[in-house]
């Protein structure tokens, strides 16, 4: 059974930690994908990355950097958490073809920052 | 940008019954897709419709599209307690989703 695993389900950091999200799939997909969720503004698109080393911003990169060195693992990092990044964070995956396919999400990481 | 508007907000049905659900986008697509959550987890792709298709099937779902009025509906048959979820649509290959259905199923 193909797999996104997130490292974390429940994640508690304080103020001005830095944070690492990581990301893994085992379904040897180029596209990588990070979105945060929250109640009543649906998904958003932080950053994604279409190959290794290999990224791009999505609707709200600003808070947030990525790092994709190894193919299959795509780390959303938070660079001084702040309060306004507490959310539910998820990750998918795809080929390159996956528009037609559809996307593999893993089961997400619950931040709350204080 | 939210490109999939997805309507009702929330839907409350009987078993039973059938649980229908809108879509709506605003630029053109090559695809468009259904996705589940269920509470506090990740999305699960249900199915998905190419712009030249006007209408999928699997299994107790049925997904219609109609690109002159930038629309999709998810149609759930004989639905289940275990449908309860929020349900997503999706389009094109960055995923913009809208906010998202949740719909209840009252046994």
């Amino acid at each position: 059974d193909v797999k996104v695993t997130q490292s974390s389900r429940y994640l508690v950091k304080r103020t001005g930690e830095k944070v690492f999200l990581e990301c893994v799939q085992d379904m040897d997909h180029e596209n990588m994908f990070w979105y945060r969720q929250d109640p009543g503004l649906g998904l958003r698109l932080i950053y994604f990355s279409y190959d290794v080393k290999m990224k791009e911003k999505g609707d709200i990169p600003e808070g947030y950097s990525v790092s994709r060195e190894k193919k299959e693992r795509f780390s959303l990092i938070l660079e001084s958490a702040s309060t306004n990044q507490t959310s539910m964070y998820l990750c998918a995956s795809t080929t390159p073809g996956g528009a037609h396919y559809g996307y593999t999400f893993g089961s997400g990481t619950r931040l709350t920052v204080v | 940008s939210q490109q999939g508007e997805e309507d009702p907000q929330a839907l409350s049905i009987q078993e039973g019954e059938n649980a229908t659900m809108n879509c709506s986008y605003k630029t053109s697509i090559n695809n468009l897709q259904w996705y589940r959550q269920n509470s506090g987890r990740g999305l699960v792709h249900l199915i998905l419709i190419r712009s030249n298709e006007r209408e999928k099937h699997s299994g107790r779902l049925r997904v219609t599209l109609d690109t002159s009025k930038k629309s999709s509906s998810l149609l759930i048959t004989a639905s289940r307690a275990a449908d309860t979820a929020s349900y997503f649509c999706a389009t094109n290959s960055k995923l913009t989703f809208g906010k998202g259905i949740t719909l209840s199923v009252r046994p």
